[in-house]
């Protein structure tokens, strides 16, 4: 059975930094990209970004791009998502999920998401 | 960015209602269109990919059509358990992008 699961929920301060993560099993880890979906509270999915964790080849939203760090370890079927100085409008619940193939680039299978919060 | 507008935002209809909603995309996507079902507290979950292909284990009372930049989800006879909030989501182009939702509620 696929299954990725994600480090629970997190509350910070904002300027602290934080890495979350996301570990699949079930299925070949590296040979499916992960992505990382947003969901701001009450609000719509927003595309982060997806990772390629046999190489770490990583594509990000431009929306995202310098925001966020998406990383992966291979040997421990892991993806990551950090901030390196966390704002409130970060404040968020956060998704990874399992992109069905290079060609069929939709989400597949999806973490039980991580909230994010950030606040002083 | 492409841009996906769904219509409409939130609809109420009965069980065994016949449910349409609308995803609009700004430029031609050539089918490239999921949809996904989210209920409160849980991941999204996928419906229907390449337009009109059914998930694996999706009822098939979903169904999902289009061309070009206009495409439609339909519930043929709603459920209870149709409650939840829509999303259309294209993969055409880069970033991929989502609709901004429907929540669907039950009569």
């Amino acid at each position: 059975e696929v299954q990725l699961v994600q480090s629970g929920a997190e509350v910070k301060k904002p300027g602290e930094s934080l890495k979350i993560s996301c570990k699949g099993s079930g299925y070949s880890f590296t040979s499916y990209w992960v992505g990382w979906v947003r969901q701001m509270p009450g609000k719509g999915l927003e595309w982060m970004g997806i990772i390629w964790p046999g190489d770490s080849d990583t594509r990000y939203s431009p929306s995202f791009q310098g925001q966020v760090t998406i990383s992966a370890d291979k040997s421990i079927s892991t993806a990551y998502l950090q901030w390196s100085s966390l704002k409130a409008s970060d404040t968020a619940m956060y998704y990874c999920a399992r992109q069905r193939s290079a060609t069929v680039t939709i989400f597949d299978y999806w973490g039980q998401g991580t909230l994010v919060t950030v606040s002083s | 960015d492409i841009q996906m507008t769904q219509s409409p935002s939130s609809l109420s209809a009965s069980v065994g209602d016949r449910v349409t909603i609308t995803c609009r995309a700004s430029q031609g996507i050539s089918n490239s269109l999921a949809w996904y079902q989210q209920k409160p507290g849980k991941a999204p979950k996928l419906l229907l990919y390449a337009a009109s292909r059914l998930e694996s284990g999706v009822p098939s009372r979903f169904s999902g059509s289009g061309s070009g930049t206009d495409y439609t989800l339909t519930i043929s006879s709603l459920q209870p358990e149709d409650s939840a909030t829509y999303y259309c989501q294209q993969y055409y182009g880069s970033p991929r992008t989502f609709g901004q939702g429907t929540k669907l509620e039950i009569k």
